[in-house]
């Protein structure tokens, strides 16, 4: 699986966009990004996944970049249950996923 | 609802008492699998299982079982619980284990070994 970097924490304010960037520079062609999101000890949650495209669903967005290195998860309007640990990983499938230590997003009001 | 569960929510015990920790998925997902997550070493996989009689190892088998007998069920054994085995552990089921399957994840494991 390819090694990812996120940056430990970030801040954003109630109502704005949260852009959440991952290195992830040694992915190879095959390997999806998932993003994965944990509240406080809760289980972890499922955000939105993509191999080359970008991505939309209800929760969020993706735009990987075309040299697939990088990757930005965009919640829209950030509210304060978004206050949360979001993971990305790079894996060929869905049955291993090696989480890391992620990125603590914090929304103040 | 579609969910997972795991029992006990909350488990203290003493060295080498024998304990089981249940997980049960009502979504009929072949797929189902153990976590472990420890301050700053984030998840780490126990073991998952493809389907049922099929088990496989993760990154750290050591020091625990699990049994796949029926599709929805996928307990996680401790023969001789050590206070290193001490941690949050989580259960996640998925329909196959492919790519661009939702895993879901149950509520959590905290489990005290003294």
């Amino acid at each position: 699986d390819a090694k990812t970097t996120q940056p430990t924490s970030m801040d954003c304010a109630e109502g704005r966009a949260a852009n959440l960037p991952c290195n992830h520079s040694t992915i190879s062609g095959n390997e999806y990004v998932y993003w994965y999101r944990q509240i406080h000890s809760q289980g972890p949650q499922y955000i939105i996944h993509g191999l080359k495209n970008n991505e939309t669903n209800e929760m969020a967005s993706l735009i990987i970049t075309e040299d697939r290195k990088s990757s930005t998860l965009i919640l829209p309007h950030a509210t304060l249950r978004d206050t949360a640990v979001y993971y990305c990983i790079g894996s060929y499938s869905n049955y291993k996923l090696t989480f890391g230590k992620g990125t603590l997003l914090t929304v103040n009001p | 609802e579609a969910q997972v569960t795991q029992n006990p929510r909350y488990l203290i015990t003493v060295t080498g008492k024998k304990l089981t920790v249940t997980c049960s998925q009502n979504m009929n997902h072949e797929y189902m699998s153990w976590y472990r997550q420890d301050p700053g070493l984030g998840l780490r996989q126990i073991y998952y299982s493809m389907n049922v009689e099929v088990t496989d190892k993760g990154d750290v088998p050591e020091g625990y079982k699990v049994s796949r007998k029926e599709k929805r069920n996928f307990p996680l054994i401790l023969e001789s619980p050590s206070p290193n085995q001490t941690s949050l552990y989580f259960c996640a089921s998925s329909l196959q284990g492919t790519e661009g399957e939702t895993q879901y994840f149950g509520p959590g494991t905290r489990l005290l070994v003294l």
